[in-house]
């Protein structure tokens, strides 16, 4: 599976959006982008994922860049329940094994009031 | 409908000891896998199970084992435990099935002090 680059850390305020980029430039073709984030004490959350299509849901946004080589999650008000770890994994789809996933060390998120 | 159910949340052991960890997934989910999460080493992938059978393992000496009962259920087991075992060891369910979705969900974990 592809590798991704995140930055470590990142401040939002609360009620602005808050973009997270991820860079994942030896991504293959059939490789989708998943997004999970772990709020402290807590197991993972899954978020939202995509292969080539940006894609929305009640969480969040995720923009997949045209030569997919990037993408960024957008949480469109960010609330203070938002501050989290997220993390940013590329794996292959298709595949009857869902378990394994290579977690990088993630953008640690801080909403502020 | 019920989440990823984890016992014990909290459990302390002295080295040499061994401890039995249970993991129930989301009901009609047929796969469970296991990580391990260390504040060095973050999140890492122990084995996954599907169908009472391991499907994957991660780079775990064999003190670390697992396996998965016919209803799903799994259990994981570290023998000879040693300090550096200590760590929250985290159980995720998924459908298990190729061309779905493939989210885990994951428990809350079990927190496993080792003195």
């Amino acid at each position: 599976d592809a590798k991704t680059t995140q930055p470590p850390s990142m401040d939002c305020a609360e009620g602005r959006a808050a973009n997270l980029p991820c860079n994942h430039s030896t991504i293959s073709g059939n490789e989708y982008v998943y997004w999970y984030r772990q709020i402290h004490s807590q197991g993972p959350q899954y978020i939202i994922h995509g292969l080539k299509n940006n894609e929305t849901n009640e969480m969040a946004s995720l923009i997949i860049t045209e030569d997919r080589k990037s993408s960024t999650l957008i949480l469109p008000h960010a609330t203070l329940r938002d501050t989290a770890v997220y993390y940013c994994i590329v794996r292959l789809g298709g595949t009857d094994s869902w378990g394994k996933l290579q977690f990088g060390a993630g953008t640690q998120v801080v909403v502020t009031p | 409908k019920a989440g990823v159910t984890q016992t014990p949340r909290y459990l302390i052991k002295t080295r040499g000891q061994q401890v039995t960890l249970s993991c129930s997934p989301i009901s009609g989910h047929r796969s469970v896998s296991w990580y391990q999460q260390t504040p060095g080493q973050g999140l890492q992938f122990l084995f996954e199970y599907f169908s009472e059978t391991q499907r994957n393992k991660g780079n775990f000496p064999g003190r670390f084992s697992g396996r998965q009962f016919s209803n799903s259920r799994s259990e994981m087991n570290v023998s000879t435990l040693e300090l550096g075992d200590s760590a929250l060891y985290l159980c995720a369910s998924s459908r298990g099935l190729a061309g779905l979705t493939g989210e885990l969900f994951f428990g809350e974990g079990s927190r496993l002090t080792v003195l």
